[in-house]
Formats: structure tokens, sequence, C-alpha cells
């Protein structure tokens, strides 16, 4: 078990630039969870794969946001024409269904983004 | 609508001393109860869950917590902090088909030597 790894740590840009970030999440895992966390505040969720489908959306993810788990393995997750809105810890996680109710989610480290 | 509340949001302990955080839930169904504990610049750490069973549940780094139904609580207790405890601590419920969790909005655990 190498836990979920993300990268990049930190990314700066402009306003404007895209980004993408990628998430790795553990090998055996099904389910990987994209959130987001702002100073002061507690992980807010994005969006959720179970294999390769991506399953449910929140509405914080606005159509600048597109996600993807191509073979249901890592993921990838990409803001277009970013915002200082976004500036935030994206934070990836991943849990392994069939295990039981409520399997608990292992996070990664998360990538900081700022937008300048 | 399903949310959590962590009331305090900043609390300063001395080393040695008991701690205790608060938690309390809104959940339509039966919910699954957790505490992450996070350092700064870094992801969560699951420190221990609650599905169904004992009320009082172990977790690491000698913490505990307990649910109380009636009072939708799920507070996480420690007799004796060290420094290595502060961090930030979060409680999040989930349940249901996507296991998706509900954060609180976290608290802020300072330890004075």
């Amino acid at each position: 078990d190498t836990g979920v790894s993300q990268n990049p740590r930190h990314k700066i840009t402009k306003r404007g630039q895209n980004v993408t970030f990628r998430c790795d999440p553990i090998s055996e895992h099904n389910r990987l969870y994209w959130y987001r966390q702002t100073l002061g505040q507690g992980p807010e969720f994005l969006t959720y794969f179970q294999n390769e489908a991506q399953l449910e959306k929140s509405r914080l993810l606005s159509d600048r946001f597109s996600a993807e788990r191509p073979k249901g393995s890592f993921s990838t997750l990409e803001i277009q024409r970013t915002e200082q809105g976004d500036s935030a810890m994206y934070l990836c996680a991943s849990s392994l269904t069939g295990t039981g109710v409520g399997s608990p989610l292992h996070f990664g480290n998360g990538t900081r983004l700022t937008v300048t | 609508a399903q949310s959590v509340t962590q009331p305090d949001i900043h609390i300063t302990v001395s080393e040695g001393a008991s701690l205790e955080l608060r938690c309390n839930y809104s959940y339509g169904a039966t919910p699954y109860l957790f505490w992450y504990v996070q350092s700064p610049g870094q992801g969560l750490q699951l420190l221990l869950k609650y599905f169904s069973g004992d009320t009082l549940v172990q977790g690491i780094k000698g913490f505990e917590a307990e649910f109380k139904r009636s009072q939708s609580s799920f507070n996480l207790r420690k007799p004796s902090v060290h420094w290595s405890d502060a961090a930030e601590y979060f409680c999040a419920v989930g349940g249901g088909a996507t296991n998706k969790l509900i954060f609180g909005t976290g608290t802020l655990l300072a330890v004075q030597p």
C-alpha cells in the first residue's frame, strides 16, 4: 500500500491559464473522489468515480472543471480559464467498495493551486 | 439536509491535559461517522470511524470517540494530549451508495508546553 499520490504538490498559474492535476489512487481501490479545500474550511466534495465511470458531480464543479479516470486507474482534474477563486487545495481520495459499507476514504497530500 | 457542525474553531490545551473536540451531525439515515486529522500542508489521515455496534470507538494515536444518537453527536476525546497532536481535526459523516463524505469546518488544536 503506497498510498494515494497527487502531483504536482504545488501549482502557481496566472488567471486564464489551464491547469491539470493528477491523482494515483491505492492500486486496488475502485472508487476515486476529488475534493476542494479552501483556507479555514473543511473539504468539499467535487466528484467521484467508480472504476472509469463518473457517477456524481457537485454543483461546485462548474463547466470549467473536468475530471477523467481512463481505464479506472489514475485520474486527472483539469481547470480551464482559471480564476482567482479557484485557488485552493485539491484533494484526491480513494476507497474500496465491497469490503463493507462506509469504507473509509484514504486521502493524498493534495495539490495546492494558487491563481495570480 | 446533511451537515456536520464543529462548534469550536480553535482550541488550546496544555500538554498532558485531556481533550474533547465536539461534533454534531444532521443525517437522514444511519450515519457513518469519521474523524480525520490534517497536519499543515498535508492530506487527511483517518483517526477512527463508527459504523454500528459499540458506541465507543477506539482509534489510532490514543484517540477515542463516542456516538450519541440522542444528541446527534460524535465527540473526539484523548485523555492526555501530546505536543505532536497539534493539527486540524475534521469530523465527517457519510453513507449511502456513494459513500461521499460531508466534512465539518474543522477544529484547530494548539498544544501548549
